[in-house]
């Protein structure tokens, strides 16, 4: 079964420091990977995806992520953090192993607070 | 604008008080997915559906009714709501069938549902 693992409920950093938030996932197969940033009140939003090639990936507002095969990672990337960043983060795996509907496992997230 | 639209977006009910939550998309996408998103679990997927008159159970189905009669809609219905069910709903949609998985899902602004 696949699953998805975020180690870190809640991480705080200072606005325009580094981030990276970890993902770590399983899955019998190359993997589709994602990730997803909620604002409060709102849906979930795409920040970026892996599914093949360049393992490095680009995404929105400045993100990016790495896919580490032998790690069973993907962890997600910011050089610096803005406040607007303040946000719950998912990682979601997905593929052609998931059957019908081609389902996404979502992570438990990661509540990210920027300090000022 | 492209958009997934859920209704009401907060709802406040009595035990065993039978209830729906609409959802509606304008992007004339195939496959459509309720989740129930808690603290410390994520989002789990409650049902699925890929395609009119086509649904699915998901990771977390007991105590939800879904129907897909057209396309654009896929209404979350609870005929009997319990406390255990207190959580925020989300409606997502994506394209099905080749390439999908390379698709974003598309996420409504979420539904507050609390019963008591």
């Amino acid at each position: 079964a696949q699953s998805v693992t975020q180690p870190d409920i809640h991480i705080t950093v200072s606005e325009g420091a580094s981030l990276e938030l970890r993902c770590n996932y399983s899955y019998g197969a190359t993997p589709y990977l994602f990730w997803y940033v909620q604002s409060p009140g709102q849906g979930l939003q795409l920040l970026l995806k892996y599914f093949s090639g360049d393992t490095l990936v680009q995404g929105i507002k400045g993100f990016e992520a790495e896919f580490k095969r032998s790690q069973s990672s993907f962890n997600l990337r910011k050089p610096s953090v803005h406040w607007s960043d303040a946000a719950e983060y998912f990682c979601a795996v997905g593929g052609q192993l998931t059957g019908g509907g081609n389902k996404l496992t979502f992570g438990t997230g990661t509540q990210l607070k920027v300090e000022l | 604008e492209a958009q997934v639209t859920q209704n009401p977006r907060y709802l406040i009910t009595v035990t065993g008080k039978k209830l729906t939550v609409t959802c509606s998309q304008n992007m004339n996408h195939e496959y459509m997915s309720w989740y129930r998103q808690d603290p410390g679990l994520g989002l789990r997927q409650i049902y699925y559906s890929m395609n009119v008159e086509v649904t699915d159970k998901g990771d977390v189905p007991e105590g939800y009714k879904v129907s897909r009669k057209e396309k654009r809609n896929f209404p979350l219905i609870l005929e009997s709501p319990s406390p255990n069910q207190t959580s925020l709903y989300f409606c997502a949609s994506r394209i099905q069938g080749r390439g999908a998985m390379n698709s974003p899902l598309h996420f409504g602004n979420g539904t507050r549902l609390t019963v008591t």
